[in-house]
């Protein structure tokens, strides 16, 4: 299976633009999705299908895909977006994987 | 809305079996894919697996040897068993439902339990 990479950490301040990037070679014939992890609690899904957005969560959040890369976008970060990011992938046969995960510090 | 909770055992013994079990509320297990997960503490997630309702099966590659995971329309619920465990199989197990998109090779889950921590320790 390939992997995924993604930054460790990631800050920014209230207001500004944080971009949580997630790369691997599958990338541009697999779709990405993205998870947000708050401390103790189980994951929730932000972006699927590299930019759709499920009902409920904010439009500040957003994603895109070039190439090998996409790209989780939040616009405006608020403090309540501090959290750990996910992105994951599968492959031609269904095995799924999950990037390292990404900290997004709001300063 | 469909609601999905992990029970079983917080401590298991190294080289014994973990056997977890998820039970899905608010809807209907049919038609559905469903899925395993693991984050062991302070790291990042791991799929384990997932089961359609009908009882086919996909593992993650580096697990499938210790990995069963079944399903039981009866009582809407899928469960999960890893054999031989060791300290590395300690994690917090997530169940979750899987989309999934056949013809573009797509999967990902929406929603999740809450996790429960599995300890493995004599």
């Amino acid at each position: 299976s390939y992997e995924l990479t993604q930054p460790p950490s990631v800050s920014v301040s209230p207001g500004q633009t944080a971009r949580i990037t997630c790369s691997g070679d599958a990338l541009p014939k697999q779709y990405a999705y993205w998870y947000q992890q708050k401390p103790g609690q189980a994951p929730v899904l932000v972006i699927y299908k590299d930019s759709e957005r499920p009902s409920g969560i904010p439009e500040r959040f957003s994603g895109s895909s070039s190439g090998t890369t996409v790209t989780l976008t939040i616009s405006g970060v608020q403090a309540e977006d501090e959290a750990d990011y996910y992105c994951q992938s599968a492959d031609s046969s269904g095995t799924v994987v999950f990037g390292g995960g990404t900290k997004l510090t709001v300063l | 809305q469909v609601q999905l909770q992990e029970s079983g055992p917080g401590l298991v013994k190294p080289s014994e079996t973990l056997s977890l079990t998820c039970t899905v509320s608010g809807g209907s297990i049919s038609s559905y894919y469903w899925s395993w997960i693991r984050q062991p503490p302070g790291k990042g997630l791991e799929w384990i697996g997932y089961i359609y309702y009908s009882g086919s099966t996909n593992y993650n590659p580096s697990l499938k040897s210790r990995v069963t995971i079944s399903v039981d329309t009866s009582k809407n619920q899928f469960s999960l068993k890893l054999s031989s465990v060791t300290a590395a199989d300690t994690a917090v197990y997530y169940c979750a439902r899987v989309w999934r998109i056949a013809a573009a090779g797509a999967y990902w889950f929406d929603p999740w339990g809450q996790g429960t921590l599995v300890t493995v320790s004599s």
